[in-house]
């Protein structure tokens, strides 16, 4: 099976920068996603990471370590509006997405 | 394009009635998926469907059945609906099973209430 760690909740202020962590194990493993979720709205896909290293996307970063089982992502900037819970979800082969129970992000002003 | 659609968005049912959940994508994808949502829980997985013909058990099938019924429609049933099953439903689809299932695209949810 498949099983991952993430915080449950982290603080910050505006213009800040946060790393949000998540450690995983599985059997099998093609890459790590990451994902949004306002409260009350739907997932939306943040990004993906197969290979080792960083992916940068605007003011969100992630990367991934598969020797270490663990990745990040890095939000920069911080608005008020990316308040919102972040989920990591691990692709183990070919099958579907395992997530974890999610970050929830408080932005203050 | 409207992405994923599901209806209805909110229900309240009675222990035992049955009710189906209706899900459409419009975007030509060829998996869909079928998760719920509980506070803390994160999103689990109850059923998918890698392709049009395909129906598979997630992590929380139970209780639950599925029907592809095309490519564009995935539609998920509770045959006897219990207090346990109150939950946030989500479908969901992405471009491929192989290739292109770790990026999933959502719909809005159905917020279900079994009393």
């Amino acid at each position: 099976g498949q099983s991952l760690e993430q915080p449950s909740e982290v603080t910050a202020v505006e213009g800040a920068i946060v790393q949000i962590n998540c450690t995983y194990q599985t059997s099998g493993f093609y890459g790590l996603s990451w994902y949004q979720q306002h409260d009350g709205g739907a997932p939306t896909f943040l990004s993906y990471n197969a290979l080792d290293g960083l992916e940068e996307t605007g003011r969100f970063s992630s990367f991934l370590s598969r020797s270490d089982s663990y990745g990040y992502l890095l939000l920069q900037e911080l608005q008020m509006k990316d308040s919102a819970s972040y989920f990591c979800a691990v692709r183990p082969g070919y099958s579907t997405l395992t997530f974890g129970k999610g970050t929830m992000l408080l932005v203050s002003p | 394009n409207a992405g994923v659609t599901q209806t209805p968005k909110f229900q309240v049912l009675k222990t035992g009635q049955s009710m189906t959940l209706q899900c459409a994508q419009d975007m030509n994808h060829n998996s869909m998926y079928w998760y719920r949502q509980d506070p803390g829980m994160g999103l689990r997985l109850i059923y998918y469907s890698a392709s049009e013909g395909t129906t598979d058990k997630g992590e929380v099938p139970n209780g639950y059945n599925v029907s592809r019924l095309n490519k564009r429609e995935f539609s998920l049933r509770l045959e006897s609906a219990a207090p346990s099953q109150t939950s946030v439903y989500f479908c969901a689809s992405s471009p491929g099973h192989s290739t292109g299932g770790e990026t999933q695209y959502f719909g809005p949810g159905t917020r279900l209430l079994v009393l």
